[in-house]
């Protein structure tokens, strides 16, 4: 089983549509959890962290579940713009070890 | 101030070459982070060096070996080269060591082995 899981989609949405996409971690000690974004032969780039609680930074709204190890990444209202492919990543051990999923490909169309 | 630095941008090897990749983190950050990313998947973790001692290793072969220099820079050395080597290596470098820290990542060196 891979450690952190994704539908690797594409998601073809149009402008101004919700969209959500899923992950599940393995490893119940993981400590802290993220959503990169990536574009086109560019390199990650932190969107947003994952808290228990849920967090939301403008459109983007993300969600924790500990017990079910399943992180969401709801995007509302999409852009032409959120084109990319979302990474869910997960942080563990006592340094800094990134672990990424396969990323889930988001095309939004007008 | 400037971002994460990696060098070359692109690279073209043969089966069975060396490569040494290189990679400047931001100004005042100590800690270096190297990732292998296939096309089509995540990126993978190699390494991780802080005050130039590795504090951190993935799962990779004996071929693949880094160091960190007193500036902090950083250098990824691959021998023996497959064709299965042919990824975008990506650096990240965080202010410290340990899971508080962000990490952020410079634009990558794709390495082409043919």
């Amino acid at each position: 089983r891979k450690e952190v899981e994704q539908d690797p989609g594409p998601f073809n949405v149009p402008e101004g549509a919700t969209v959500a996409f899923n992950c599940t971690y393995s490893n119940s000690a993981s400590q802290s959890f993220f959503w990169y974004r990536q574009d086109c032969r560019k390199e990650p780039k932190l969107l947003m962290s994952v808290y228990s609680s849920g967090n939301e930074d403008g459109r983007f709204t993300a969600q924790l579940n500990r017990a079910s190890q399943y992180i969401s990444l709801l995007i509302r209202d999409s852009k032409l713009s959120d084109s990319a492919t979302y990474l869910c990543v997960v942080r563990e051990g006592g340094y800094n070890k990134l672990i990424f999923g396969a990323g889930t490909r988001l095309a939004v169309h007008p | 101030d400037a971002g994460v630095t990696q060098s070359p941008t692109h690279l073209i090897k043969t089966r069975g070459q060396h490569v040494t990749l290189r990679c400047s983190p931001i100004s005042g950050h100590k800690s270096v982070s190297w990732y292998q990313q296939v096309l089509g998947q995540g990126p993978q973790f190699i390494f991780q060096y802080y005050e130039k001692e590795e504090r951190g290793r993935g799962n990779f072969p004996d071929r693949f070996s880094a160091r960190q220099f007193p500036n902090y820079s950083s250098e990824l050395n691959v021998n023996a080269l497959l064709l299965g080597d042919s990824a975008l290596y990506l650096c990240a470098s965080s202010s410290s060591f340990g899971t508080a820290y962000e990490q952020y990542f410079g634009p990558g060196t794709r390495l082409t082995v043919t």
